[in-house]
């Protein structure tokens, strides 16, 4: 199985500071095919499913504020908020799609300093 | 719009099974794969299995296999997944989600149904 492991686990910021999110898998998740890499990050806020911030680890999904941003390839990535906001508060994870079974991150908990 | 909406939740005994379904709308049921995500208390996404509404095939996480089944009803666009044998470290929200392939992401979630097991 693909292994995806976060950093840090848990993560203090202050509102208008940036936050900065790794994840990195244990084998390539691209295909040179497609030359995308498939690394999905989620947002989940206390009590509620799951959401999609960015898939393919770059590309922002319908909605998504663009202070959300992700970056990098091969097995190292990164969340990146810019600006954080008082609604960001939430767990944060990073899944690979490449391969099954589909395997998150464990989580990084994101609270305002 | 789409939505997935899940049975509300089930308390077990230890030993018992649980079905959970999850009925979609807003999309074309068949033109995308639907994902089991199950969370326990306090932990992190943990993925089950995936079913093609499509042609009824499956992929099962390997510590699922022989004990979860899961099945579609394209007559209703609704998604099940039974759970056998359950035990306490069974206790979670349990989530479906639209499997999207050519995203690459699970873009839909259910609101998520919680099945506790206990004695």
């Amino acid at each position: 199985d693909i292994v995806m492991t976060q950093s840090p686990h848990s993560l203090a910021v202050s509102l208008g500071e940036r936050a900065t999110i790794n994840c990195k898998s244990s084998q390539r998740i691209s295909y040179s095919s497609t030359n995308r890499n498939y690394l999905t990050w989620y947002q989940q806020r206390p009590g509620q499913p799951p959401k999609v911030l960015i898939y393919w680890a770059s590309t922002r999904q319908s909605g998504v504020p663009d202070r959300f941003r992700g970056s990098g390839s091969g097995t190292n990535f990164t969340l990146t908020i810019s600006s954080l906001q008082a609604e960001d508060v939430a767990v944060y994870y990073c899944q690979q799609y490449h391969t099954t079974p589909y395997t998150f991150g464990q989580g990084t908990k994101l609270e305002i300093k | 719009q789409v939505q997935l909406v899940q049975s509300v939740g089930e308390v077990k005994k230890p030993g018992a099974s649980v079905t959970v379904s999850c009925e979609a709308s807003g999309f074309n049921f068949s033109n995308f794969g639907i994902s089991w995500v199950r969370q326990a208390p306090g932990e992190g996404l943990e993925w089950m299995g995936w079913i093609s509404p499509n042609n009824g095939h499956t992929v099962y996480a390997q510590k699922f296999k022989g004990r979860v089944t899961m099945t579609t009803d394209t007559s209703t666009n609704t998604a099940y997944m039974e759970v056998r044998s359950l035990r306490s470290a069974d206790t979670a929200m349990y989530y479906c989600a639209r499997d999207n392939w050519e995203s690459g992401d699970f873009d839909f979630w259910g609101q998520g149904t919680l099945v506790t097991v206990s004695s």
